[in-house]
């Protein structure tokens, strides 16, 4: 069955603009979660969803938000973009957020550069 | 509270020789153990894991890991490296039962095969 999809893969935004990724998890998958990747900061947690909830969020600013739909496909959306967003942002999803060795899967990426 | 070393940012081997990537975690309860595999320009791919059961996991690619406990260790190991094999390694660890949320990545290791 097909893979976690991340839509734009690559994107050049402008400082003070504003960006939405998407992610389409695995068939049956209902946990969706966002990492962003940078070299310096490595993989960071963003937030998890579940059945449409937020249910956990990183460190990270109020201008990085998301949200899970009724399908479980995901949005995640930063405002005010800066510099230092520019990164590799990594969706994954599983089947349920209580893990009993859930395995979480990947998606592609989105490189996103802000200049 | 779980963590994650991996040592050695960057490690170099022939082709053919043997691939040793080590990662040691600490958890104070029973650990779920992952490894990932990102080549360029790709988001992370799962290589193998450990839940519970026998403690020698074999992945893919050719790529092996043994949990021992009593070194909180989960290196992982290959006999033969084949140039294909280049690419950054990350070890994971979550508590069992935990969401996704909770996962936790080691800084990566880059693996560099010569000809």
């Amino acid at each position: 069955k097909a893979g976690v999809t991340q839509t734009p893969r690559y994107l050049i935004k402008t400082r003070g603009q504003q960006v939405t990724l998407s992610c389409s998890p695995i068939s049956g998958h209902r946990s969706v979660s966002w990492y962003q990747q940078t070299p310096g900061q490595g993989l960071q947690f963003l937030f998890e969803y579940f059945s449409e909830t937020q249910r956990n969020k990183g460190n990270f600013p109020g201008r990085f938000s998301g949200r899970q739909f009724s399908n479980s496909r995901s949005e995640m959306n930063v405002s005010t973009l800066e510099l230092g967003d520019s990164a590799l942002y990594l969706c994954a999803s599983s089947p349920g957020p209580e893990g009993t060795g859930n395995t979480i899967y990947f998606g592609e990426g989105s490189w996103l550069t802000v200049v | 509270a779980q963590s994650v070393t991996q040592l050695g940012s960057h490690v170099s081997v022939s082709e053919g020789a043997l691939v040793l990537l080590r990662c040691n975690y600490s958890s104070s309860v029973p650990p779920y153990l992952f490894w990932y595999v990102q080549y360029p320009n790709q988001g992370l791919q799962l290589l193998l894991k450990y839940t519970t059961g026998a403690t020698l996991v074999k992945g893919i690619n050719g790529f092996e890991a043994e949990f021992k406990k009593s070194e909180t260790s989960f290196h992982l190991t290959k006999p033969s490296a084949h140039m294909s094999d280049a690419a950054e390694y990350f070890c994971a660890v979550i508590r069992a039962g935990s969401s996704a949320s909770k996962i936790i990545f080691g800084s990566g290791t880059r693996l560099s095969i010569r000809p």
